[in-house]
């Protein structure tokens, strides 16, 4: 199976906090994509890395890539309550399928 | 980025019935796609809707099983037939201008199947 795996699978922090998220995945990429998911709703893209890009930072995102070790995390810094979601990395390979990846995602809880 | 719209945003369904989902997207893209997401899973691709021909299917999903229609660059419907419980899931329409470029997301459409 291409899909990529994500850890931890759930996470609990205070508001405020740091949260860091990992993603591993199998193939060599294209791109990897970041996605959130509001408890059963649509995707909500956040961000795109691709693979000659090593970080990339979008509000309070950062986001690595580390094509060696076919890894990527996604940093949300100073965490809100209305970050609670789950968070999906997603990658596109290089064998030209039009396919998307998605990894088992993580389940974020950020305490009021 | 692309605005997308899902009909019906949810739905019950009886057991051997058919639901057809409608994707409209608010401007001309390259390519869409249907993936639905099972309980508490994440997603799986269904299929690349292809706009004047028959859609592309993944492993594992048959045209008889969910028939796809793309009449033009903005609109898509993905139809479920013969629905059992298995197939509640979360179906969702998908976009993008190309495999190098951002993909987005409908809202999605929740369907249980009793």
């Amino acid at each position: 199976s291409q899909q990529g795996e994500e850890d931890p699978q759930a996470l609990s922090i205070q508001e405020g906090e740091n949260a860091t998220m990992n993603c591993s995945y199998k193939t060599s990429i294209n791109n990897l994509q970041w996605y959130r998911q509001n408890s059963g709703r649509g995707l909500v893209h956040l961000i795109l890395i691709r693979s000659n890009e090593r970080e990339k930072h979008s509000g309070r995102l950062r986001v690595t890539l580390d094509t060696s070790k076919k890894s990527s995390s996604l940093l949300i810094t100073a965490s809100r309550a209305a970050d609670t979601a789950s968070y999906f990395c997603a990658t596109r390979d290089q064998t030209g399928a039009n396919n998307l990846f998605f990894g088992t995602g993580t389940r974020l809880t950020v305490i009021p | 980025s692309a605005v997308i719209s899902q009909k019906p945003s949810r739905d019950i369904c009886q057991r051997g019935t058919s639901l057809t989902i409608q994707c409209q997207v608010d401007s001309q893209v390259t390519m869409m796609f249907w993936y639905r997401q099972q309980p508490g899973q994440s997603l799986t691709l269904i299929a690349t809707a292809n706009q004047g021909s028959e859609a592309t299917y993944e492993s594992g999903f048959v045209i008889d099983k969910f028939p796809i229609s793309r009449p033009n660059l903005t609109f898509s419907t993905l139809t479920v037939s013969n629905m059992s419980p298995e197939d509640s899931s979360i179906y969702l329409c998908s976009v993008g201008q190309g495999r190098l470029e951002t993909q987005y997301f409908g809202p999605g459409t929740r369907l249980l199947v009793l």
